[in-house]
């Protein structure tokens, strides 16, 4: 099983929908990006969160740690065709600086 | 311009052959990463180094071997144990601490014929 677990795996919403993906673990979380990626590409940083219950946003996606700082969503309010990828929450679960990924979810958005 | 540089972008090996993909940053960062992609996945950890010349295994480094000689440099060599090596390799660099940000390169798309 993996250490992060994204949800869902997959996603296909109308565009000017809002939508969230969630990123879990049994672990805490020391420190948790999110990424966006197109397939083949390299990453993007969209955002790291550190403290439980912080809150980032840009443009039109927020990014939330949980209290625990064992679960992470992220939110996209109003989607569009650019919202479009792979995204991946990444995270040290050790504190030893082994920095490991979610299996991704794939957003399509229509438009 | 600082960055991360991956080469090649793409690479084509024949079955039982070593091959090394480059992985070079100029971030100045102690930390480098290699993961492993495949279609419809996440990133799977394969190694990554904290600082030079030493370096631990992630969760897939069974046919695959590192080096860390150099700051800059990070080489990932997939050797001819690994029996499925076809993928999309990523190579990654980050600073000290557990919350500062991570840098990828393009990736090497390995294909072994």
């Amino acid at each position: 099983s993996q250490e992060l677990e994204q949800s869902p795996q997959s996603l296909i919403v109308q565009e000017g929908k809002n939508l969230t993906i969630n990123c879990t673990s049994s672990k805490t979380l020391y420190g948790l990006y999110w990424y966006k990626q197109k397939y083949g590409e390299g990453l993007i940083f969209l955002m790291m969160l550190q403290k439980g219950g912080e809150e980032k946003s840009h443009e039109k996606i927020t990014a939330k740690l949980d209290e625990k700082k064992q679960q992470s969503s992220l939110h996209i309010t109003a989607s569009q065709p650019s919202h479009a990828g792979i995204y991946l929450c990444g995270a040290d679960t050790s504190n030893t600086g082994k920095l490991i990924f979610g299996q991704g979810t794939t957003l399509q958005v229509k438009p | 311009d600082g960055g991360i540089t991956q080469s090649p972008k793409y690479l084509f090996r024949k079955e039982g052959q070593n091959v090394t993909l480059s992985c070079e940053q100029n971030l100045n960062h102690d930390a480098m990463y290699w993961y492993r992609q495949d279609p419809g996945q996440g990133l799977r950890l394969i190694y990554y180094s904290q600082i030079v010349n030493d370096f631990q295994k992630g969760d897939i480094a069974e046919g695959y071997s590192v080096s860390r000689e150099k700051k800059e440099s990070f080489p990932l060599t997939v050797t001819s144990a690994q029996k499925n090596p076809t993928a999309f390799y990523l190579c990654a660099s980050k600073g000290q601490g557990s919350v500062t940000e991570a840098f990828f390169g393009q990736g090497t798309r390995l294909t072994v014929v």
